[in-house]
């Protein structure tokens, strides 16, 4: 099987920008989580999307979005960028919502400028 | 709120010798999983082994087991036989059925292993 894919892999954007990070999870696998790793924050839960619904968010402003697509893939958005959300994005997915292993994608890697 | 701590921010071992990396996390949960994830300069974070609380035997994946103290709430990583490889940021993860899939990750481990 396809691992995790995501794209774009790098992506360079100025403040104020917005920009859309895609995920599609490995067949079969219907639940996505994001997380943001940043060297000073490590790595942060950002959301999990499940059945085409968020069914749980980390502490992350309003800015910070997603949606999941019927086939599992899901995107998520940052609006109005800002410096501190340069960060490396990954990409997790698991069978479903019951204690599975989760397997992450290879990232994306957004820098602000 | 689940935390998890590693506290060991960085380790060194020589090819072919053994290594333990140090877990803990507070949780009032009875079930859970842990995890060790292991990320190498690639940024790819990889599954390395993982426990299911309600076993007590400590999982085994090859050269890498785990030492499982729940009264402790401790989940260490031992990794044997240490290859260049190996060389990469571990970091240890805690998942409970109370949040679905989120995980909580400790500040993570540098391993250097040295020829």
């Amino acid at each position: 099987k396809a691992g995790v894919t995501q794209t774009p892999r790098y992506l360079i954007k100025t403040r104020g920008q917005q920009v859309t990070l895609s995920c599609s999870p490995i067949s079969g696998h219907r639940s996505v989580s994001w997380y943001q790793q940043t060297p000073g924050q490590g790595l942060q839960f950002l959301f999990e999307y499940f059945s085409e619904t968020q069914r749980n968010k980390g502490n992350f402003p309003g800015r910070f979005s997603g949606r999941q697509f019927s086939n599992s893939r899901s995107e998520m958005n940052v609006s109005t960028l800002e410096l501190g959300d340069s960060a490396l994005y990954l990409c997790a997915s698991s069978v479903d919502r019951n204690m599975n292993t989760q397997y992450f994608g290879p990232g994306t890697r957004l820098t602000v400028l | 709120a689940q935390t998890v701590t590693q506290s060991q921010p960085e380790m060194s071992v020589q090819e072919a010798e053994t290594v333990t990396l140090s877990c803990t996390y507070d949780t009032s949960e009875n079930n859970y999983y842990l995890f060790w994830y292991k990320q190498p300069p690639s940024r790819q974070m990889i599954l390395v082994i993982r426990q299911e609380a309600y076993k007590q035997q400590n999982a085994t994946e090859n050269r890498f087991s785990v030492n499982f103290q729940k009264a402790a709430k401790s989940f260490s990583l031992k990794i044997s036989d240490s290859q260049l490889g190996d060389t990469a940021m571990y970091f240890c993860a805690f998942r409970t059925t109370e949040y679905g899939n989120k995980l909580v990750f400790g500040a993570g481990t540098i391993l250097r292993v040295k020829s």
